[in-house]
């Protein structure tokens, strides 16, 4: 069983829709859990950021995690063509500001079609 | 915000050949620097963990002489693909840490051996 699981998609919608994101994990000891988007043959780019439990909202995302479910999710409101990209969720035992490396999920290929 | 320049975004090689991939931290120190690889449609395996002036930690499975880091400043992390073989050709995914975002990742580069 991987550390983090995450469906791979693709996942295609309209513009306009609300997308869900989501990775499952095991590894009960992460703490700090992160999205990232990645566009075509470029590096990630770091999106949302949260600590243990909880909501965090940035503009059209909303970022939550649920430790009692090892589950978390990536909301995207009023999706835009622009939001095409892969999106990978990362954890942590340890901040971002520390060297613990990253534990990624597989990605999930999205798709918004105007 | 932080800037990890990663170079080239593209090389092909002839097979046996070596080629060298150089990440830089541009405005920030990178403590620890990561290298990883991506496979179409996988996520980010990681390859290695640098620190400044110290031997790299390998991942379990990763050939140490086959792909050589070198961190020799707070500012540069080189990877040296030794010998490449066509089963080496993907992408390669620098990340430092130490810069405001947490981890920072390069562009990437996309590594064919013909």
């Amino acid at each position: 069983q991987k550390e983090v699981e995450q469906d791979p998609g693709p996942l295609s919608v309209p513009e306009g829709a609300i997308v869900s994101l989501n990775c499952t994990y095991s590894n009960s000891a992460f703490q700090y859990f992160m999205w990232y988007r990645q566009y075509s043959r470029k590096g990630p780019e770091l999106l949302m950021y949260t600590y243990s439990s909880g909501n965090k909202e940035d503009g059209r995302f909303t970022a939550q995690v649920d430790k009692s479910s090892k589950y978390i999710s990536l909301f995207i409101r009023d999706s835009q063509p622009s939001d095409s990209a892969t999106y990978l969720c990362a954890m942590s035992a340890m901040g971002i500001q520390g060297a613990q490396k990253l534990v990624f999920g597989q990605g999930t290929r999205l798709t918004i079609n105007p | 915000g932080a800037v990890v320049s990663q170079h080239p975004s593209r090389v092909i090689c002839k097979s046996g050949t070596s080629v060298k991939i150089e990440c830089r931290s541009l405005d920030f120190q990178a403590t620890t620097m990561f290298w990883y690889r991506q496979f179409p449609k996988q996520s980010l395996m990681l390859m290695a963990t640098s620190n400044e002036g110290s031997k790299a930690t390998y991942e379990q499975g990763v050939e140490k002489d086959k792909f050589l880091i070198n961190h020799a400043s707070l500012t540069l992390s080189t990877l040296t693909v030794t010998s490449a073989h066509p089963e080496d050709s993907s992408f390669y995914i620098c990340s430092a840490s130490g810069g405001a975002d947490g981890y920072t990742f390069g562009s990437g580069t996309r590594l064919t051996v013909v």
